[in-house]
């Protein structure tokens, strides 16, 4: 079956210790996003990308990294830099073009948690 | 111009009863709006969408209304059940592009 998988679905960061979290699909999706969401916030956008090698900043890219080396993986580094990383962290994926069509396929997320 | 404003923020509603969530952007150019439900520790999963050329469109206990010279869009839960507990989000996109616009979303919680 198509789909986004996202790993880990739990993962812990000590203080100062820059973490990756995965992103695969086989949807065969241009576009990918990863979402951060906190309780009452809604869903804010850190990065995107429309294409391999190619992304763009969103509202909170401030303290994460990302890359797009295959049309499959999209992953998320999250860096010491970022202050207050607990959260939960969504991938998402679409087809890209002029019109949107079908929305946007999620993950079922991992809960980052700083210990 | 980019916001899609989405109301009430959470929503507490008996079983059986109607649930009704609204959403109103500001950009003209948009032509595509899917609500998403969310359950807890899960992702969003989109649930109904509509484009501007119908005024109301429903799949089971689930429709959209749709109001283009007001520039708003509602989902309406018929019937609703404690298994429709969860957040939903409304969303917009167009005008040659596909990235959408999110609401902050709206807890819904069906009490028995």
């Amino acid at each position: 079956d198509g789909g986004i998988t996202q790993s880990p679905k739990y993962l812990f960061r000590k203080e100062g210790q820059n973490v990756t979290l995965s992103c695969e699909q086989n949807l065969n999706h241009d576009a990918m996003y990863w979402y951060r969401q906190d309780p009452g916030q809604g869903l804010r956008l850190i990065y995107y990308s429309q294409i391999v090698n190619d992304f763009q900043k969103g509202d909170i890219a401030e303290g994460y990294s990302v890359s797009r080396e295959k049309k499959e993986s999209f992953p998320l580094t999250v860096t010491s830099a970022q202050k207050n990383p607990t959260a939960f962290y969504l991938c998402a994926s679409s087809i890209s073009g002029t019109q949107l069509t079908g929305g946007y396929t999620f993950g079922s997320g991992t809960r980052l948690t700083v210990v | 111009q980019q916001q899609v404003k989405q109301s009430p923020q959470s929503l507490i509603v008996q079983k059986g009863g109607i649930s009704i969530i609204n959403c109103a952007y500001e950009n003209t150019a948009f032509d595509y709006f899917p609500w998403y439900q969310q359950f807890p520790g899960k992702g969003p999963a989109l649930l109904i969408a509509i484009r501007p050329d119908v005024s109301e469109k429903k799949e089971g206990r689930f429709t959209i209304s749709f109001n283009k010279s007001a520039k708003q869009f509602s989902l309406h839960i018929m019937d609703s059940q404690p298994g429709d507990s969860a957040t939903y989000f409304c969303a917009a996109s167009g005008a040659g592009s596909y990235q959408l616009t999110f609401g902050k979303g709206t807890k819904l919680s069906v009490i028995p």
